[in-house]
């Protein structure tokens, strides 16, 4: 079956505008996760849902982030008012359950010129 | 001091040999422990899952927990080429399995 979908996989935008990233989940996963990966770190956890609930985002670095997932299903990550160091793999997971096992997206790549 | 520590490497060994990574940690909170392997461009997958202490195998992979010295090890026997990546080990509280905490990574190479 498909796995987790994101969209783009690759964004490049100037300094200062908006972004939304999505993810897409695999079909019945209740849960969704919003990490971000600098090259040669670890992901860095932001933000998780369960169904449309946002259960957790102390790991969002500022008022400029935020997530909805208005459905329980598709997720988007929005940045407003990028800066270069907003740079870096933003990546998505879900899980069929709460603390379930967590199955990662592709990933997209964010680049703030 | 970061939550979990790992080095990242990179870890170059021959075909076959046993191959040893490593965690630290500091928050004593943590009790659900894994590993995840990451080919590169590719997103994490998870490969061994641990609660609390003690030794978990699968296959050419054991995972151990020392919860007493916080140390967390993966152990590849006969390593293979088609085992090289990005090992990162990750932990979770039991009042929040869901937000994992994740190590740097250790790059691994197992040439022929």
């Amino acid at each position: 079956g498909a796995g987790v979908s994101q969209s783009p996989r690759y964004k490049v935008t100037k300094r200062g505008q908006d972004v939304a990233l999505r993810c897409d989940p695999i079909s019945g996963h209740v849960s969704l996760y919003w990490y971000r990966q600098a090259l040669g770190q670890g992901p860095e956890f932001l933000t998780y849902f369960n169904y449309e609930a946002q259960q957790d985002k102390s790991g969002l670095p500022n008022d400029r982030f935020s997530a909805e997932r208005p459905e329980g299903s598709i997720s988007t990550l929005t940045i407003q008012r990028t800066e270069q160091r907003d740079s870096a793999m933003y990546r998505c997971a879900s899980s069929l359950e709460r603390g379930g096992e967590q199955y990662f997206g592709p990933g997209t790549r964010l680049t703030v010129t | 001091q970061k939550e979990v520590e790992q080095d990242p490497g990179p870890l170059s060994v021959p075909e076959g040999a046993i191959v040893s990574l490593n965690c630290t940690y500091s928050n004593s909170a943590f009790q659900y422990f894994m590993w995840y392997r990451q080919y590169s461009r590719k997103g994490p997958e998870l490969l061994m899952y641990t609660y609390s202490s003690g030794n978990k195998e699968d296959g050419r992979f054991t995972a151990q927990v020392d919860k007493s010295s916080k140390y967390i090890s993966l152990f590849i026997r006969d390593s293979q080429p088609s085992d090289s990546a990005t090992y990162l080990c990750a932990m979770s509280t039991s009042y929040n399995t869901d937000k994992l905490i994740f190590g740097t990574g250790t790059r691994l190479q197992v040439f022929p």
